[in-house]
């Protein structure tokens, strides 16, 4: 079963709008952390923004946020006044608890292209 | 602070031989996993090292190994190439147990012809 998704494939946002990007995921550990991370077509996976199950408060790090609903096992990244160079792959990940000396590996959706049009 | 490291950023292999590839975590990072992205099966896990040992394994067949040094950095190693392990290599650095962000290297791209 699928534990990251990512429904849309795509996206366009024009500049200067906020944009949404969804990601559902699917656990049954009461302990896991949520990231998101941005590629552009260099490759670099750019770290982004971390959720842990247990932070009360919705995480935040500049013009990101994510929009953290534990009931619905969702967790979308917000992004406020899109600029160009926003336009690239964003990835959600999950990590569970680590087991056995492990810290987790990350398991990935499979991305949105985002698009800021000018 | 430096971020990740990952040399060589493309390589160009025959099918048959073999690679080896090379990661430097951020300093005081002490956790290094390497992942595997295809545009067919998307970003996958290989394997995970700390402290030298190997921690955790994806489903890769054998051919995929990988160390870590002293110092925390890490190879990453596929014997008798396959055109299908043409990919983006990536190398994630964390802080260790406990930790939480993940950073990532700017990968490296093999081409296996």
């Amino acid at each position: 079963a699928q534990k990251i998704t990512q429904t849309q494939p795509g996206m366009f946002v024009q500049e200067k709008e906020a944009v949404t990007l969804d990601c559902t995921y699917d656990t049954s550990d009461p302990s896991y952390g949520l990231f998101w991370y941005k590629q552009p077509s260099s490759g670099e996976m750019i770290f982004l923004i971390y959720q842990g199950s247990y932070d009360q408060q919705n995480a935040t790090e500049g013009r990101y946020s994510l929009n953290f609903q534990k009931a619905r096992k969702s967790a979308n990244l917000v992004i406020s006044a899109s600029q160009l160079g926003d336009s690239a792959m964003y990835f959600c990940a999950m990590r569970e608890a680590h087991m056995g000396g492990s810290q987790g590996n990350l398991i990935f959706g499979k991305g949105t292209k985002l698009s800021v049009k000018p | 602070k430096a971020g990740v490291t990952q040399t060589p950023r493309y390589l160009i292999k025959t099918r048959g031989q073999q690679v080896t590839l090379s990661c430097s975590p951020i300093s005081g990072h002490r956790s290094v996993s390497w992942y595997q992205q295809t545009p067919g099966q998307g970003l996958q896990f290989l394997f995970e090292y700390f402290s030298e040992t190997q921690r955790n394994k994806g489903n890769f067949p054998g051919r995929f190994s990988g160390r870590q040094f002293s110092n925390s950095r890490s190879e990453m190693n596929v014997s008798t190439l396959e055109l299908g392990d043409s990919a983006l290599y990536l190398c994630a650095s964390s802080v260790g147990q406990g930790g939480t962000e993940a950073f990532f290297g700017q990968g490296t791209r093999l081409t296996v012809v």
